[in-house]
């Protein structure tokens, strides 16, 4: 079956260290995005890719990098300098004028 | 800029007892609105895109309408499945096809049996 997968379910990050939240799809959509999902609020953007080796910031990039060097693949690491980054993180991706379809997500917490 | 607000922020029915949800929305040039359907610790599903004032769509118990200024997700008869966080994200244009979204902030809809 087509869709988004998202891993690890669940990560741990220590104090000064750097994490890389994987997501894969198979829908042979252009375009990936990344967002950020914290209790109470709404999702918010942090980066999206339309083509391959290409990717624009989002809302709320600051602390984040991305990579774009496969169509299928839009890895999301989120470095030492993000200071607040337990959250639920969801991939996105989305072909032409349809809508996005979603992965089920990383939980990310702080050790 | 785009703005999204949702309310209530929580809503609890009986099983059967019909509401509705509400999707306020500031957008320049409307491109769609997206109504999503998460469930704890998932993903969000996808459920209506909406694109001009007027337009309806229904899906099961679920009905989703739009006007200039809002959409209301409606639910007739709910049952215990349809608990989960409802999400609302509206598209402006954004110089391309693949503009992105700006969501609200989810109303937590509890059906009890």
């Amino acid at each position: 079956d087509g869709g988004i997968t998202q891993s690890p379910k669940y990560l741990f990050r220590k104090e000064g260290q750097n994490v890389t939240l994987s997501c894969e799809q198979n829908l042979n959509h252009d375009a990936m995005y990344w967002y950020r999902q914290d209790p109470g609020q709404g999702l918010r953007l942090i980066y999206y890719s339309q083509i391959v080796n290409d990717f624009q910031k989002g809302d709320i990039a600051e602390g984040y990098s991305v990579s774009r060097e496969k169509k299928e693949s839009f890895p999301l690491t989120v470095t030492s300098a993000q200071k607040n980054p337990t959250a639920f993180y969801l991939c996105a991706s989305r072909s032409g004028f349809q809508p996005q379809h979603f992965g089920d997500g990383t939980r990310l917490s702080i050790l | 800029e785009d703005q999204v607000t949702q309310s209530p922020e929580a809503l609890r029915l009986q099983e059967g007892e019909s509401s509705s949800l509400n999707c306020s929305y500031t957008v320049s040039g409307l491109r769609g609105l997206f109504w999503y359907r998460q469930d704890p610790g998932k993903g969000p599903e996808f459920l209506f895109t909406l694109y001009s004032a007027g337009e309806e769509k229904e899906k099961e118990r679920l009905k989703a309408t739009l006007t200039k200024k809002e959409s209301f997700l409606h639910i007739t008869a709910p049952k215990p499945e349809d608990s989960a966080t409802y999400l609302c994200a509206v598209q402006a244009p954004g110089g391309t096809s693949y503009g992105k979204l700006t969501f609200g902030q989810g109303t937590i809809l509890t059906v009890h049996p």
